[in-house]
């Protein structure tokens, strides 16, 4: 069972459609990272949040933390072909494995066709 | 280019053998971390060293070692391999022993085991 889930495990749309990806814990988190990885590629960071209620944006990406901080989503606003790739959420605080370190979630697939 | 360097970033070997996989940190960076993913486990936590240290371990297994040298490069060595071992390795980097600045990944080594 993850840590983290993330939902939906794939994602096919259009170009041009707006999409929503979850990340959701049982645990509280200290801080919540978003990251994109693209094949061959590691993971790039995207953003961090650390605030409950917190709210990011990064171009047409908005990015919103939970008030209880357990949940955050990612919402990508006309979609394009260059956003596909994977999408991880990774966390850590104070109940979760490792210490301080970053456990991630299985990953959301974006594809963006168009 | 992330700055984090991978070598190499392809390997095939044999079953029961031994090899070392080597990660370079972004300048400036004192922590390495350790991850491996596979298709069913996503991404997991290895092993982080801060300055030289062993700083956290996960889920290392016992014929898994690592180390960070002077310079700050780390080496992660894997031993009796096994097929189950087949799977992408990454290193990333941060400037503190915590998740405050995000991890900066390399593009990872392949590693097939046949």
């Amino acid at each position: 069972t993850q840590l983290l889930e993330q939902s939906p495990q794939f994602l096919s749309i259009q170009e041009g459609e707006n999409l929503t990806v979850y990340c959701n814990s049982s645990s509280v988190f200290s801080s919540l990272q978003w990251y994109r990885q693209e094949p061959g590629e590691g993971p790039v960071l995207l953003v961090t949040v650390v605030t409950g209620g917190e709210v990011k944006k990064l171009k047409r990406l908005t990015f919103q933390f939970g008030d209880a901080r357990k949940d955050s989503s990612l919402h990508i606003t006309a979609a394009q072909p260059g956003d596909t790739g994977l999408y991880l959420c990774a966390g850590v605080g104070p109940d979760m494995e490792y210490g301080n370190k970053l456990v991630f979630g299985a990953g959301t697939i974006l594809r963006v066709k168009s | 280019d992330s700055g984090v360097t991978q070598t190499p970033k392809h390997l095939i070997t044999a079953t029961g053998q031994r090899v070392t996989l080597r990660c370079s940190p972004r300048s400036g960076d004192l922590s390495v971390y350790w991850y491996q993913q596979s298709l069913d486990q996503g991404l997991q936590f290895l092993i982080q060293y801060y300055n030289g240290e062993e700083r956290a371990k996960g889920n290392i297994l016992e014929r898994f070692s690592a180390q960070q040298f002077p310079d700050l490069h780390s080496e992660l060595n894997l031993s009796s391999l096994e097929l189950g071992d087949s799977a992408l390795y990454f290193c990333a980097s941060s400037v503190d022993w915590g998740f405050n600045y995000g991890y900066t990944f390399g593009s990872g080594t392949r590693l097939t085991v046949v």
